[in-house]
């Protein structure tokens, strides 16, 4: 199986900051990462896929980069409705292999 | 609008077996392959299961295997996961999740989850 190692697993930043989560894939993946945030009570929300395409309707301050098997989320200037936890996702051969998360990265107010 | 909506979780004694449904409403269910994803007390998110949209093909998580079976009714839009043989580390919140058709997959909808516990 294909592991996901996101880092760091928590961080914490102010509102206006630039933060950075990366996300490293165990063996080469292309382009088949995606990019979800969660809140406590709600369901989780696409926010990029194929590394860097932004889903429709998720704010520009989101972007992803990234290829083979490293692969970056920045949020340029946070925002307080971004204090969240973020998972990055590989759908590399979904019918061969099994999808696999990260292990979150838990984004919390300074 | 689309809408996902699970149900089914209840306490279940370890060694039980528990079957989740997920309606779907507001798209075409059988355009697209569907998934169930859990997450644990405390842990972060875990793929479950998937199937084709024919339900032609499935595939699971290793920690699931030979114990869990996902299918779908698209005459009733509606997803299901058959649950056997239950541990107390299948306790989690699962989520259906919708793909979506054509390019590099991704769950673009999702539920909001029901609770399966697993306790004697």
């Amino acid at each position: 199986d294909i592991q996901m190692t996101q880092s760091p697993s928590s961080l914490s930043a102010s509102v206006g900051d630039r933060v950075t989560i990366t996300c490293r894939a165990s063996q080469s993946i292309s382009t088949y990462l995606n990019w979800y945030q969660h809140k406590p009570g709600k369901a989780p929300k696409l926010l990029i896929y194929a590394a860097s395409s932004l889903q429709s309707g998720v704010p520009s301050r989101f972007s992803g980069s990234g290829s083979g098997t490293d692969f970056s989320l920045t949020i340029s200037s946070l925002q307080p409705e971004d204090f969240a936890t973020y998972y990055c996702q590989q759908t590399y051969s979904i019918l061969l292999t099994p999808l696999t998360f990260g292990q979150g990265t838990k984004l919390e107010i300074k | 609008e689309v809408q996902l909506v699970e149900s089914g979780g209840v306490v279940v004694q370890p060694g039980g077996s528990l079957r989740l449904s997920c309606a779907a409403s507001g798209f075409t269910f059988d355009d697209y392959m569907m998934h169930w994803v859990r997450q644990a007390p405390g842990k972060g998110l875990e793929w479950v299961s998937l199937i084709r949209w024919d339900g032609g093909s499935t595939s699971y998580a290793d920690s699931v295997k030979g114990r869990f079976t996902i299918s779908r009714d698209n005459s009733k839009n509606s997803l299901y996961l058959q649950m056997n043989s239950l541990r107390t580390e299948d306790t989690a919140l699962y989520y259906c999740a919708k793909d979506t058709a054509g390019g590099n997959s991704r769950f673009d909808y999702w539920g909001q989850g029901t609770l399966v516990t697993v306790s004697s």
